[in-house]
């Protein structure tokens, strides 16, 4: 398996516009989980997904961040419009079912934003 | 979720065993404890998970005192790509994800 799949590997973009990352999980999995990373706050959660259905979504910083899981292989988190302090490294990680497995994540490369 | 708490960094010769202490005074008693870790620019990696035996795997040894207060990871032989932050988590496995702390910087040392 080629593992968690993350598109753009690398986006710069001006503020206000519109950013899409991408996210394919990897087969079979029933968790896809959308992470963000910079230096002041570390790692944090953004939302996460099982079985295609938005489970907790605590994690997003504001109503200009949304995510969508159409099926099983493909999920979008998107910024609109974006700020600068957007810039960060998103990841998005999946995981089998089960509450035990649901911890076991595998994460992709991620995408690294600049906002310019 | 139970809070960690891990030194900010460790240093460690290449060749020798890497020990990363971590302690979860408060964790409850359907808590794990997980690793994992972050080679620069990658994204996080799995490496081991318990509850209250010892565990092993191709990556490391997990050993977590009786009380299950606090435990330690174990890098039997470490080599120069073993140079990570790595992160100690404690998760029932409930609705809430993983809450990742700031971790260990381990610098493996030629």
């Amino acid at each position: 398996d080629a593992g968690v799949i993350q598109s753009p590997r690398h986006e710069v973009t001006e503020m206000g516009q519109e950013v899409t990352l991408r996210c394919k999980p990897i087969s079979g999995h029933d968790y896809l989980f959308w992470y963000r990373q910079t230096m002041m706050r570390g790692l944090e959660l953004l939302i996460y997904f099982n079985n295609n259905v938005p489970i907790d979504d605590s994690g997003m910083p504001e109503d200009r961040f949304s995510a969508k899981m159409p099926n099983a292989s493909f999920s979008t988190l998107k910024i609109q419009p974006s700020e600068p302090r957007d810039s960060a490294v998103y990841f998005c990680a999946s995981s089998l079912g089960g509450l035990l497995a649901k911890n076991i994540q595998y994460f992709g490369a991620g995408t690294r934003l600049s906002v310019l | 979720d139970a809070k960690t708490t891990q030194p900010p960094s460790m240093d460690c010769a290449e060749g020798r065993a890497a020990n990363l202490p971590c302690n979860h005074s408060t964790i409850s008693g359907n808590e794990y404890v997980y690793w994992y870790r972050q080679i620069h620019s990658q994204g996080p990696q799995y490496i081991i998970h318990g509850l209250k035996n010892n565990e092993t795997n191709e990556m490391a040894s997990l050993i977590i005192t009786e009380d299950r207060k606090s435990s330690t990871l174990i890098l039997p032989h470490a080599t120069l790509r073993d140079t990570a932050v790595y992160y100690c988590i404690v998760s029932g496995g409930g609705a809430d994800g993983l809450t990742f702390g700031k971790g260990t910087h381990l610098i493996i040392q030629p």
